[in-house]
């Protein structure tokens, strides 16, 4: 079975502060995704990536940076955390392809204080 | 742009009866895919079932099946004889074939499930 996991389940942290969220799928897939999901705005698309060290920005991206060293990991880095940066966030991963089937970690539940 | 729309917050279904999940998109492309994720409570996201736009025959997964009328672009979810465990946010998805994978989400419908 695929795996992806995520490294915090729930997370608080203080504005300001430098808030990293680690992804890691055992399954060697190219793409990786991060999403953010809020109540009444469904699932979006914070940044991908297709390949190690590459990194495209999605719907979302203003207050994030990614990071992908490797082809198993991608890091999610909120520079300065804020408030309005409170929410859910997924990360999916998926191997390229016609049906790219997208799998998903258990999402990190980060609240800013 | 694409976009995905799902018309209906919440529904409720006795359990054994059937519900229709509705989602309508919007692209001009002519290839896509359309997909159908469930996200139970406190739980993992898992994919319930794909749709290739030029397929013309339905998918079916078990008591999963859509409705999928490209020119109305409309995709619709049917699930059969529900089960408790079917109470969950219900998304639905489209991908450009030409993308690098990347998929619009919808706002998702949460279904309940009575007994």
């Amino acid at each position: 079975d695929v795996k992806v996991t995520q490294s915090s389940r729930y997370l608080v942290k203080r504005t300001g502060e430098k808030v990293f969220l680690e992804c890691v799928q055992d399954m060697d897939h190219e793409n990786m995704f991060w999403y953010r999901q809020d109540p009444g705005l469904g699932l979006r698309l914070i940044y991908f990536s297709y390949d190690v060290k590459m990194k495209e920005k999605g719907d979302i991206p203003e207050g994030y940076s990614v990071s992908r060293e490797k082809k198993e990991r991608f890091s999610l880095i909120l520079e300065s955390a804020s408030t309005n940066q409170t929410s859910m966030y997924l990360c999916a991963s998926s191997y390229p392809g016609s049906t790219d089937t997208q799998y998903f970690g258990p999402g990190t539940r980060l609240t800013v204080l | 742009a694409q976009t995905v729309t799902q018309s209906q917050p919440e529904m409720s279904v006795q359990e054994a009866e059937t519900v229709t999940l509705s989602c309508t998109y919007d692209t001009s492309e002519s290839d896509y895919y359309l997909f159908w994720y469930k996200q139970p409570p406190s739980r993992q996201m898992i994919l319930v079932i794909r749709q290739e736009a030029y397929k013309q025959q339905n998918a079916t997964e078990n008591r999963f099946s859509v409705n999928f009328q490209k020119a109305a672009k409309s995709f619709s979810l049917k699930i059969s004889d529900s089960q408790l465990g079917d109470a969950a946010m219900y998304f639905c998805a489209y991908r450009s074939k030409g993308s690098q994978g990347n998929l619009i989400f919808g706002k998702g419908t949460k279904l309940s499930v009575k007994p």
